[in-house]
C-alpha cells in the first residue's frame, strides 16, 4: 500500500506570513502530485498540482516544490490570509486517477 | 449548478440497518470515485468506475459495501448491516481526464451509525 506522510498536522501563522506544508511519499512512480484544500462541511477541491518532471510550479500565492530524488514535495502559501484557513491534503495519483491522500494539515491564519 | 451532487447529505441510522447514498457526477465525466473520510483523516479510496464498469475496489470495501453505476451516469453506494465503524463522510468525485491529479468532489454524505 502506497503511503503518503504529511506534516505538520496543524499550523498557525500570522496574516501575511508564509505557510509551508510538507509531504513525503514512498516507492512507486506516480503520475501527478496534487494538493487539495478542504473547508469544513465541504468536499476537497484541487488547489494546485505538479507533474513529476517539474521541480516547481507557482499559481498566484501558491507554490509546489518537488524533489523527486528525496520523494518529497511541499506546498508554500505566500502572504497567507485568514481565508486560507482550511485543511490541506497532499496526494499522489496512481494509474486510473486513483488518489492516495495524506492525513491533512489544519492551517489557521490569524488576522 | 453543474457540480457533483450527493444525497442525502446526512444520514443517521441504527446499527444493522441498510443505507444507500446517491451520487450524480458532472454530466460529461466518465470516471466516478467513492472515498470515505473520517474525522481528522484524509479521504480513503473505496472504488471507482469508468462509465458503468467498476474497475477497482479497495480492500476497505468489505462485502457489506456495494456500489453500482448503471448506464454510466449516477452511482449508488449501499452499506448493508451497518456497524458503528461505518460512521464517516462518504465522498463522491468525478473526473474526465486522467493524469491531471484533479478530481471534482461533492460535499459528501455524512453517515452516523448509532
Amino acid at each position: 500500500q502506497q503511503q503518503v506522510k504529511q506534516s505538520p498536522q496543524s499550523l498557525i501563522v500570522q496574516k501575511g506570513g508564509i505557510s509551508i506544508i510538507n509531504c513525503a511519499y514512498e516507492n512507486t512512480a506516480f503520475d501527478y502530485f496534487p494538493w487539495y484544500q478542504q473547508f469544513p462541511g465541504k468536499g476537497p477541491a484541487l488547489l494546485i498540482a505538479i507533474r513529476p518532471d517539474v521541480s516547481e510550479k507557482k499559481e498566484g500565492r501558491f507554490t509546489i516544490s518537488f524533489n523527486k530524488s528525496a520523494k518529497q514535495f511541499s506546498l508554500h502559501i505566500m502572504d497567507s490570509q485568514p481565508g486560507d484557513s482550511a485543511t490541506y491534503f497532499c496526494a499522489v495519483e496512481t494509474s486510473g486517477s486513483r488518489l492516495t491522500f495524506g492525513e491533512g494539515t489544519q492551517l489557521t491564519v490569524n488576522p | 449548478d453543474t457540480g457533483v451532487s450527493q444525497d442525502p447529505r446526512h444520514k443517521i441510522t441504527k446499527r444493522g440497518q441498510n443505507v444507500t447514498f446517491r451520487c450524480d457526477p458532472i454530466s460529461e465525466h466518465n470516471r466516478l470515485y467513492w472515498y470515505r473520510q473520517t474525522l481528522g483523516q484524509g479521504p480513503e479510496f473505496l472504488t471507482y468506475f469508468q462509465n458503468e464498469a467498476q474497475l477497482e475496489k479497495s480492500r476497505l470495501l468489505s462485502d457489506r459495501f456495494s456500489a453500482e453505476r448503471p448506464k454510466g451516469s449516477f452511482s449508488t453506494l449501499e452499506i448493508q448491516r451497518t456497524e458503528q465503524g461505518d460512521s464517516a463522510m462518504y465522498l463522491c468525485a468525478s473526473s474526465l481526464f486522467v493524469g491531471t491529479g484533479e478530481l471534482f468532489f461533492g460535499e459528501g454524505s455524512r453517515l452516523t451509525v448509532l
